[in-house]
């Protein structure tokens, strides 16, 4: 089954942590995104890779972090640097250039205590 | 102006209605255009891209208008399944593609 996995669905963190949100794709895509949506809003864009090692700053990078070792994985840091952290986190991939179709992981749900 | 525009709604319908949403978006070389899908508390997923000549899937159908720069979404008969959030997706040359804030639909019995 071809898709992208996000894990884990709920995560909780005490303020001043770190922590890592896990995103893989096995749909051979070159394209991956990280959004974040808060209640009621659209979706924001922190980072995008086009390529393995290669990523850049989205609309709201401040406080995050990623890396791209891998084609299949991009995963996500937040870190104490981000200032409301407490927000539904999404990845997505698309085949190739950045305005092709996107799809999307089921999102890891963030809550700060 | 906003990059994308929506009406956040929501739009109370019964079911059998038709509805129409519009999407406007700022930048008139934008190539790409979709509307997805998503439901409470889940991922956004793909309904249908936007073709210049517009085009049609079962029961909806979109359309683009380049000269007012704005896509429609319209979805006959309704179905109590169609209670979702609908988002407005546009190229807009910047970086990746940029979402609306959606537009709320909620079909009634």
């Amino acid at each position: 089954d071809g898709g992208i996995t996000q894990s884990p669905k709920y995560l909780f963190r005490k303020e001043g942590q770190n922590v890592t949100l896990s995103c893989e794709q096995n749909l051979n895509h070159d394209a991956m995104y990280w959004y974040r949506q808060d209640p009621g809003q659209g979706l924001r864009l922190i980072y995008y890779s086009q390529i393995v090692n290669d990523f850049q700053k989205g609309d709201i990078a401040e406080g995050y972090s990623v890396s791209r070792e891998k084609k299949e994985s991009f995963p996500l840091t937040v870190t104490s640097a981000q200032k409301n952290p407490t927000a539904f986190y999404l990845c997505a991939s698309s085949l190739g250039v950045l305005t092709d179709t996107q799809y999307f992981g089921p999102g890891t749900r963030l809550t700060v205590l | 102006r906003k990059e994308v525009e929506q009406d956040p709604g929501p739009f109370n319908v019964p079911e059998g209605a038709t509805v129409a949403f519009n999407c406007t978006y700022s930048n008139s070389a934008s190539q790409s255009f979709f509307w997805y899908r998503q439901d409470c508390r889940k991922e956004p997923k793909l309904l249908m891209s936007v073709y210049s000549s517009g085009n049609e899937d079962g029961r909806f159908t979109a359309q683009l208008n380049r000269a007012s720069q704005y896509i429609s979404l319209l979805i006959r008969d309704s179905k109590l399944s169609d209670s979702a959030t609908y988002l407005c997706v546009v190229d807009t040359g910047r970086r990746a593609l940029t979402f609306g804030s959606g537009t709320r639909l909620q079909v009634q019995p």
